[in-house]
């Protein structure tokens, strides 16, 4: 049974550019989250796709949208990079049916140079 | 707005001894679950153990219990027998149980060193 797996590792981009974070979710599971988590931080809550519709959003600004797909898969963009948002962005996938449980994928690392 | 504090940033412990860490939160709900997430250094977040808020009773998985104190919004850990392999980050998380609201609320973390 594979877990929650997300591409790519790690990735460097230049500020102003843009980025695409995949995930797939764990087998079975039918909600994603995605959380932004800075160096020695917790992470951060950025939001949650849940039937391919955003059902709840964190404090991140436009720059941050997402998507799901048919399949639960969900991709996370961020336009106009900036330094700050140099991180480990991290998927969680869940069962709507399940409230508590959260599978966390290994993340990316973005770095904005 | 929920928050999450731990207060020791950093904790050591030698193997197969007990250590304790601290949570605290704070909300204004009365229905909620609260977590503990383990972060190696190869970055997956595990889940440790989870309770919720309107069981009394502590939460328990093998070496890993928790105090749960819900009148003082206290979410310690305990882990015992410590194991090197216990060697990671720790993160309290908070989860309210209202319909629609499933973000985790996290803590910023707590490092844990076993020593040999």
């Amino acid at each position: 049974d594979a877990g929650v797996t997300q591409s790519p590792t790690h990735l460097i981009k230049t500020r102003g550019q843009q980025v695409t974070l995949r995930c797939s979710p764990k087998s079975g599971h039918d909600t994603v989250s995605w959380y932004q988590q800075a160096l020695g931080q917790g992470p951060q809550f950025i939001f949650q796709y849940y039937e391919e519709e955003e059902r709840q959003r964190g404090n991140f600004p436009d720059r941050f949208s997402g998507h799901q797909f048919p399949n639960y898969s969900s991709e996370l963009n961020v336009n106009a990079l900036l330094l700050g948002d140099s991180a480990l962005y991290l998927c969680a996938s869940s069962l709507r049916r399940q409230h508590y449980e959260q599978y966390f994928g290994p993340g990316t690392r973005l770095t904005v140079t | 707005a929920q928050t999450v504090t731990q207060s020791q940033p950093e904790m050591s412990v030698q193997e197969a001894e007990t250590v304790t860490l601290s949570c605290t939160y704070d909300t204004s709900e009365s229905d909620y679950y609260l977590f503990w997430y383990k972060q190696p250094p190869s970055r997956q977040m595990i889940l440790v153990i989870r309770q919720e808020a309107y069981k009394q009773q502590n939460a328990t998985e093998n070496r890993f219990s928790v105090n749960f104190q819900k009148a003082a919004k206290s979410f310690s850990l305990k882990i015992s027998d410590s194991q090197l392999g216990d060697a990671a980050m720790y993160f309290c998380a908070y989860r309210s149980a209202r319909g629609g609201s499933e973000k985790l609320v996290f803590g910023k973390g707590t490092k844990l060193t076993v020593n040999p």
